[in-house]
């Protein structure tokens, strides 16, 4: 199956960066999009097709992808920032797309 | 802004059958694709199922494929998820999100999700 790897959780303190991997071979040649869930909440996207952002998303917000790694990074983070977040891409081959497990974040 | 509003969840016995609706406003909802996304208590979010724009093409998750059915009625802009044969498993909150495009993309936007509950 395809399975695309996030740490579960990290912690961050205010005013530092926060750099949210998602790994599987080849991500590079995926486009990655990435979701911010705060508890009990729907989802938002903050970044898509590896490294655009949504109007309404701070330009804290940044994506890459390259190799086996996509990265979501949070510049400057603040206790807002603190939700869980999970990378996606639709699966080669097939018309499925396919979540991380999501990483927690935790603002100290 | 774009609205996408889920009804129908609620408790329902393995075995039995549920019938998820989405209401969607404010695009044009025949253009694009549209996704149900599930998440049990506690866990991470799980594809189900995908219809594109004109209904004609339906996609499954293998784990609801044979008791789920995806659906959509253009001139009502509703999104329907039928479920039958429920089971424990199923137990989750199922958000109904829009593609960014009519292809495979981001979902740019979601609904506020229903819950659904198979427990005897």
């Amino acid at each position: 199956s395809y399975v695309l790897t996030q740490p579960p959780s990290m912690s961050v303190a205010p005013g530092q960066t926060a750099k949210i991997t998602c790994g599987r071979d080849n991500i590079g040649s995926r486009s990655v999009h990435w979701y911010q869930q705060k508890p009990g909440q729907a989802p938002v996207v903050v970044i898509y097709y590896d490294s655009d952002r949504p109007s309404g998303i701070p330009e804290r917000f940044s994506g890459s992808n390259s190799g086996n790694t996509a990265t979501l990074t949070i510049s400057r983070v603040e206790a807002g920032d603190e939700a869980d977040y999970y990378c996606q891409v639709w699966e080669s081959g097939h018309y499925r797309p396919v979540f991380g497990g999501g990483t927690k974040v935790t603002v100290l | 802004e774009v609205q996408l509003l889920e009804s129908g969840g609620g408790l329902v016995q393995p075995g039995g059958s549920l019938r998820l609706s989405c209401a969607a406003s404010k695009f044009n909802f025949h253009n694009y694709a549209m996704t149900w996304v599930r998440q049990a208590p506690g866990k991470g979010l799980e594809w189900v199922s995908t219809i594109s724009g004109t209904g004609f093409s339906t996609y499954y998750a293998d784990s609801v494929k044979g008791r789920f059915t995806i659906s959509r009625d253009n001139s009502k802009n509703t999104l329907s998820l039928q479920m039958n044969s429920l089971r424990a498993e199923d137990t989750a909150i199922y958000y109904c999100a829009k593609g960014y495009s009519s292809g495979p993309g981001a979902f740019d936007f979601w609904g506020q999700g229903a819950m659904v509950t198979v427990s005897s």
